[in-house]
């Protein structure tokens, strides 16, 4: 079955340390995201990318990065400059075009203390 | 980015409808979507309507768009105790594959 496969569910890190969570999809899909989704503030855009080697800070990028070396990968990993990187992260994939959806991954849950 | 917003929370009786509303910001977007998210998991799809179209019903579910008031609603008919989850709507922006979500209802159904 084709799918979004986020690896691992739950996660945890000591504060200072960088970490990097996985993403990987067999949908063929060109596009993929990352969300972050904290209780009451719905889903915010981390980074895209529309192509291989190429991807686009969304609106809280500070303090992630990510790489996109192959169609089917877009880990992203959290820097020790994150603030606040306790949340739950989301991937999602897209094809091109006007009526694409996104389709999501189950989610990690990254837990810094 | 947008803004997009959506009551946090809402509650109903099993049997009865219920009534999601979403307001959203940009008049250029193409698309406008429902996702259901379950306790600890990824976001499912419901539902869609595209920008030019009013009402799109779809089994329990009818959306309705009023494009003038940049109003989205979707309504579930019927509900049960397994609609319980949190919903999402989502605009789909006109230039490039951003999309933008509310911030999410969390929908409790009581038996």
């Amino acid at each position: 079955d084709g799918g979004i496969t986020q690896s691992p569910k739950y996660l945890f890190r000591k504060e200072g340390q960088n970490v990097t969570l996985s993403c990987e999809q067999n949908l063929n899909h060109d596009a993929m995201y990352w969300y972050r989704q904290d209780p009451g503030q719905g889903l915010r855009l981390i980074y895209y990318s529309q192509i291989v080697n190429d991807f686009q800070k969304g609106d809280i990028a500070e303090g992630y990065s990510v790489s996109r070396e192959k169609k089917e990968s877009f880990p992203l990993t959290v820097t020790s400059a994150q603030k606040n990187p306790t949340a739950f992260y989301l991937c999602a994939s897209s094809i091109q075009g006007p009526n694409s959806p996104l389709h999501f991954g189950n989610g990690t849950r990254l837990t810094v203390t | 980015g947008e803004d997009v917003e959506q009551s946090l929370f809402l509650s109903v009786r099993e049997g009865d409808s219920s009534v999601i509303n979403c307001t959203y910001t940009d008049s250029s977007s193409t698309y406008l979507y429902w996702y259901k998210q379950e306790p600890g998991a990824g976001l499912q799809l419901l539902t869609y309507i595209f920008s030019n179209m009013d009402m799109k019903q779809d089994q329990r579910l009818t959306v309705l768009l009023n494009k003038k008031d940049k109003h989205l609603s979707l309504r579930i008919a019927d509900t049960q105790t397994g609609d319980s989850a949190i919903y999402f709507c989502a605009e789909r922006m006109n230039t490039g594959n951003q999309f933008y979500f509310g911030t999410g209802t969390s929908l409790t159904v009581i038996p």
